[in-house]
């Protein structure tokens, strides 16, 4: 059972202009929401984070959506440069039995294509 | 200030053998998680240790395990290999363990 979901595992946008990343989360218990953008041959890198109180967060063109409600976010990128191409991971997580440790729960990833 | 680094980068081992893997966390880090990302279930939690504590575990059998020294290294031990144990396994670090983590670059481990 997947509780976080990338249902598009690809997306290819022209440079200049908008990427809209999405992601669907089922668990309830979930609090906090990050983003992490994957090269090939490296380790997942850490790109931004939203909590579930907040709604919005913005990274320079980079801007977090959560509608809670939906259980929903996305990741918009805006302009989009062929630097961004990579894949793109959403990742859920909450405190563990008030442990104090916090687990990931990944999507599956969209490789984002950004053509010049 | 260096990131998490893990040795050995690559790694092929055949089914029946065992493997440990280690991860130095980021100076300063004390948490250490443990992923393994395979193209079909993606990234999974292994574990996650905090001053030589697992403190959280992932839902993989007993053959997988680690343990954390006290200067925060960390390493993983996968006993009696098998085919599906093929995959990337990823370190991670965070201060006290809250959800930014910070990844190496992970080892690529093909059981044969």
């Amino acid at each position: 059972d997947q509780q976080v979901k990338q249902n598009s595992p690809s997306l290819s946008v022209q440079e200049g202009r908008i990427s809209i990343l999405n992601c669907d989360y089922t668990n309830s218990m979930f609090d906090y929401f990050l983003w992490y953008k994957k090269y090939p041959a490296e380790g997942p890198t850490f790109l931004i984070s939203i909590s579930s109180i907040k709604d919005k967060n913005e990274d320079g063109r980079f801007t977090v959506f959560l509608n809670k409600s939906a259980k929903h976010l996305s990741l918009h990128i805006v302009p989009s440069q062929p630097g961004d191409s990579a894949v793109y991971f959403c990742a859920a997580s909450n405190a563990y039995s008030g442990a104090g440790s916090y687990q990931l729960t990944f999507g599956k990833g969209t490789k984002l294509s950004v053509i010049p | 200030k260096a990131g998490v680094t893990q040795t050995p980068r690559y790694l092929i081992k055949t089914r029946g053998q065992q493997v440990t893997l280690s991860c130095s966390p980021i100076s300063g880090h004390r948490s250490v998680s443990w992923y393994q990302q395979t193209p079909g279930q993606g990234l999974q939690f292994l574990f996650e240790y905090f001053s030589e504590t697992q403190r959280n575990k992932g839902n993989f059998p007993g053959r997988f395990s680690g343990r954390q020294f006290s200067n925060s290294r960390s390493e993983m031990n996968v006993s009696t290999l098998e085919l599906g144990d093929s995959a990337l396994y990823l370190c991670a670090s965070s201060l006290v363990g809250g959800p930014e983590q910070f990844f190496g670059p992970g080892t690529r481990l093909t059981v044969l």
